[in-house]
């Protein structure tokens, strides 16, 4: 059964640095895109950042663009968000999504205060 | 960045009836949409995509249709678990999010 599992979110002060982490199973995770999917408290989903399944392409929204940086670890089946400068508005909920079959873990919370 | 558009805000319907849910795309995403439940407390569980495919173990009262800009989530017969937030979603270009429809009873 394909699972993902996030990790690393806690509370921290703005201007702050957190990496979250992401475990896949139960599929082959080099053969695809993932994404991070964000939900602050209330609110909708916005999307955060996504890699091509190689690494090779990366893309952000606007909102985090120049202080979020995605990355993956094939090996370790492992994908990343690095969040630095980390502002009140960051706080919120962030999932892990598989592309294709938009699987979707329990997420990790953040929160900037 | 392609803006998805929710319509209406909130619906409120009667068990047993049927609500119909609109998405509109700022430019063409072809067919590239996705269709999400979330209930509180639970990630979004993926009810369609490719714009009209039921995911596997999605109920037949659940249908979509649409094409490039607009698009159209129908759900027939309401049931109660039916109540909830719905979101569409376009993987054309990375992934964008509307702001969802909150299906309520009436």
């Amino acid at each position: 059964e394909e699972q993902l599992v996030e990790s690393g979110g806690d509370w921290v002060q703005p201007g702050r640095s957190l990496r979250l982490s992401c475990a896949a199973s139960g599929f082959s995770f080099d053969d695809y895109d993932m994404h991070w999917v964000r939900q602050a408290p209330g609110k909708g989903l916005e999307w955060v950042s996504s890699i091509t399944w190689n690494g090779g392409n990366r893309g952000y929204a606007d909102s985090v663009k120049g202080r979020f940086t995605v990355s993956r670890d094939n090996a370790k089946k492992s994908l990343y968000l690095e969040m630095s400068s980390l502002r009140a508005e960051d706080t919120a909920l962030y999932f892990c999504v598989k592309d294709t079959t938009f699987r979707w873990g329990q997420g990790t919370m953040v929160t900037v205060s | 960045e392609i803006v998805m558009t929710q319509s209406p805000a909130t619906l409120s319907v009667s068990p047993g009836e049927s609500a119909t849910l609109s998405c509109r795309a700022s430019q063409s995403v072809r067919g590239n949409l996705a269709w999400y439940q979330q209930k509180p407390g639970q990630p979004p569980r993926l009810l369609i995509y490719g714009a009209h495919t039921r995911a596997t173990g999605i109920p037949a009262r659940f249908s979509a249709s649409g094409f490039g800009t607009d698009f159209t989530l129908t759900i027939s017969s309401l049931q109660s678990e039916d109540f909830a937030v719905y979101y569409c979603q376009q993987f054309n270009t990375w992934l964008t999010f509307g702001g969802g429809t909150k299906v309520e009873i009436k």
